[in-house]
């Protein structure tokens, strides 16, 4: 497999459920991110990792757990969300010091907090 | 801070009429720039980027130039398919930065009708 997948696609859970989130890169990038993208909203950054330190937390809520256990996999554990954290979770990857810092993305998880 | 901005949507267009879509940004540093597209039900995909001052990106028949004296990366295409239907965003990346974090446009959304 190539490029930067996710899983799952979609996600529906209520207020009281803990579920994770997984992203894994297979391009040898060094960082990983994760993005919030809620209807008419501008794409939110939530966590960086680079060389699997967490360098940023843009201010999440606790209920948004992140873990790099290494350089290639990404999760998000979520624990008693709320309905406004319905939204798609998209996951991105690049290589620090390349010049460019291009950043490729997965699919996304579409979740739904009932 | 950062920031980028594009030009509202929703953009619709005949096939083969010609595109623009206008970007402009605000940086301390020394940006890369980005555009990325948004197909329907999916994640985001790099159309293309420049790294510096009157660099040209180019993919696919879109193309962006980089103006630093306008401080805009406006995206064009001379003959858009309905293909081309989805969400545009503009972003930059600041090289400088401690997280390579990329700062987005708010979306513009392109409607090509046969």
């Amino acid at each position: 497999e190539t490029g930067v997948t996710q899983t799952p696609r979609h996600l529906v859970m209520g207020m009281t459920n803990k579920k994770s989130l997984k992203c894994e890169q297979h391009l040898g990038h060094n960082a990983m991110y994760w993005y919030k993208q809620s209807a008419k909203k501008p794409l939110e950054l939530m966590f960086v990792y680079s060389l699997e330190e967490r360098v940023e937390n843009n201010s999440v809520p606790s209920r948004f757990s992140p873990e790099c256990p290494n350089s290639s996999h990404l999760f998000l554990h979520l624990h008693t969300l709320q309905p406004e954290d319905s939204a798609l979770y998209l996951c991105a990857s690049s290589q620090r010091d390349s010049g460019t810092d291009t950043q490729y993305f997965g699919p996304g998880t579409r979740l739904t907090v009932l | 801070g950062d920031s980028v901005t594009q030009m509202e949507g929703p953009v619709t267009l005949s096939e083969e009429a010609f595109l623009t879509i206008n970007c402009t940004y605000t940086a301390t540093g020394y940006p890369s720039l980005f555009w990325y597209v948004q197909y329907p039900g999916e994640g985001l995909q790099l159309l293309l980027k420049a790294t510096k001052a009157d660099d040209k990106g180019s993919n696919k028949g879109f193309e962006a130039t980089y103006r630093k004296e306008t401080t805009s990366f406006h995206l064009e295409k001379g003959s858009v398919q309905v293909s081309d239907s989805a969400v545009y965003f503009c972003a930059l990346t600041d090289r400088g930065g401690n997280t390579g974090k990329l700062i987005f446009g708010q979306g513009t959304t392109l409607q090509v009708k046969p």
